[in-house]
């Protein structure tokens, strides 16, 4: 089955304890990114990649970091995570570079920072 | 600033009725439109999309969408609304320059239909 798997799932943790959330997909697509959503403000993008080892800031990529060194895997690190990242993070991905491809979006990770 | 707008936090309508769910959109150049849909704990599932020609999109799940230039705008539609389409829609629009390019969301539009 084509899909995007993330993981955890639920994750809760302290401030400032690295964390590290897994985003895979097996559709062979080049075009990876990262979202979170937060109440009132839709979806933002934090980071994408347009293939391995091509990666780009999105809207609100302040704390976190990525890395593409496979087709497949992308994922999210938070160095020293805070609680204003207190989120649903999504990641997705999509065909190719060419814009007017549609993204296919993982179950998404709630993440609580006390 | 580029921007998309879902100038509406809730729509309601009854069943059977059409429903309009709005998005307003502010890029430079040829925009590419989407509308997504998300389910209670899932993620977003791809609805349609415009990238070129024909104004007005079909969907899945019997959606539709028409892509105003003049109005810069790309309203969801659908002729009959079912209670199971009751979920939260999002519209997008990918931006950008050969090289990189970026997805820009709404805010969401909460659909609720009425048995």
């Amino acid at each position: 089955e084509a899909q995007v798997t993330q993981n955890p799932r639920y994750l809760i943790t302290v401030t400032g304890k690295k964390l590290t959330v897994t985003c895979s997909q097996n559709m062979n697509h080049e075009y990876m990114s990262w979202y979170r959503q937060d109440p009132g403000l839709g979806l933002r993008q934090i980071y994408y990649s347009m293939n391995v080892e091509v990666t780009d800031k999105g809207d609100v990529p302040e704390g976190y970091k990525v890395s593409r060194k496979e087709k497949r895997n992308f994922p999210l690190i938070l160095e020293s995570p805070s609680p204003n990242q207190t989120s649903l993070y999504f990641c997705a991905s999509s065909l190719s570079r060419d814009r007017g491809h549609e993204q296919y979006f993982g179950p998404g990770t709630r993440l609580t920072v006390t | 600033a580029q921007s998309v707008a879902q100038p509406e936090d809730q729509v309601n309508v009854a069943e059977g009725n059409p429903l309009t769910v709005k998005c307003t959109y502010s890029v430079s150049g040829n925009p590419y439109l989407f509308w997504y849909v998300q389910y209670p704990n899932r993620g977003l599932q791809f609805l349609l999309k415009y990238i070129t020609g024909d104004n007005l999109v079909k969907g899945s799940y019997g959606f539709e969408a028409e892509f105003n230039k003049s109005q810069t705008s790309f309203h969801l539609k659908k002729p009959s609304a079912l209670v199971s389409d009751s979920a939260l829609y999002f519209c997008a629009v990918g931006r950008g320059t050969s090289g990189t390019y970026k997805y820009i969301f709404g805010t969401g539009t909460r659909l609720k239909v009425l048995a």
